[in-house]
């Protein structure tokens, strides 16, 4: 199956400082990705499309300025917390979506998802 | 606004038993349903995907089915093993490829 890789797997950073999180599709291309949090014990929450070559679209209640998205190309997608506060750690899990066949077939491929803990 | 329920929240049975797990959805206009396996601090590993005109999947020891009608899914885990031990979430695929997501069911498997 598909690949989808997140760099780093885990941070630490101090709050008020800016962390960056990539996400790649190693063996497809993907002209979208889905950004998730996941707090402990809860499902995952869909924060954003990250669109290639496109801006990125925001679920209700995400701040697209602390969470800026950048999809740089056909592979790679990348998430920044910036100004981070202790409430933003958490788990979080990029995906990407197959794209042979048709709607009903598309399939989810997951990264393995970031710790970010912000101290 | 689509909402994905699973029931029961934890479960714990013994090694070699049959189970079932139990995913129901609001809205029955779906694209297909996906079942996920989560293990601590890791990411999603895809089970099975059933896709909307579909009754059915199967894959080894694991049987999903699916009833859009009523909105429910069930996933069956034939003799289970202390290797299933695992959060098991369900998600529906509704439009923009979105995915929405259960609460999860964490499963414990006694030796």
């Amino acid at each position: 199956g598909a690949v989808v890789s997140q760099h780093p797997s885990r941070v630490i950073c101090k709050s008020g400082t800016s962390v960056k999180i990539e996400c790649r599709s190693l063996d497809f291309q993907a002209t979208t990705m889905f950004w998730y949090r996941q707090f402990p014990k809860q499902s995952l929450m869909l924060m954003a499309t990250s669109n290639e070559g496109s801006k990125a679209t925001y679920e209700q209640g995400v701040e697209k300025d602390k969470f800026l998205i950048n999809h740089a190309s056909l592979t790679l997608s990348t998430l920044t917390v910036t100004s981070a506060h202790p409430e933003d750690s958490s788990f979080y899990i990029c995906s990407a979506p197959s794209t042979s066949g048709g709607t009903s077939s598309y399939e989810q491929y997951f990264g393995p998802g970031t710790r970010l803990t912000v101290t | 606004k689509q909402e994905v329920t699973q029931i029961p929240a934890a479960l714990s049975v013994p090694e070699g038993e049959n189970l079932v797990l139990n995913c129901s959805f609001t809205d029955s206009a779906i694209y297909n349903l996906q079942w996920f396996r989560q293990d601590p601090g890791k990411g999603l590993t895809s089970l099975l995907l059933i896709q909307s005109s579909q009754r059915e999947q199967t894959s080894g020891r694991l049987n999903a089915s699916l009833d859009k009608s009523s909105g429910r899914s069930t996933l069956y885990i034939a003799a289970s093993q202390p290797g299933d031990s695992a959060t098991y979430l369900c998600a529906v695929l509704r439009g923009a490829q979105k995915l929405v997501f259960g609460q999860g069911t964490r499963l414990t498997i006694n030796p």
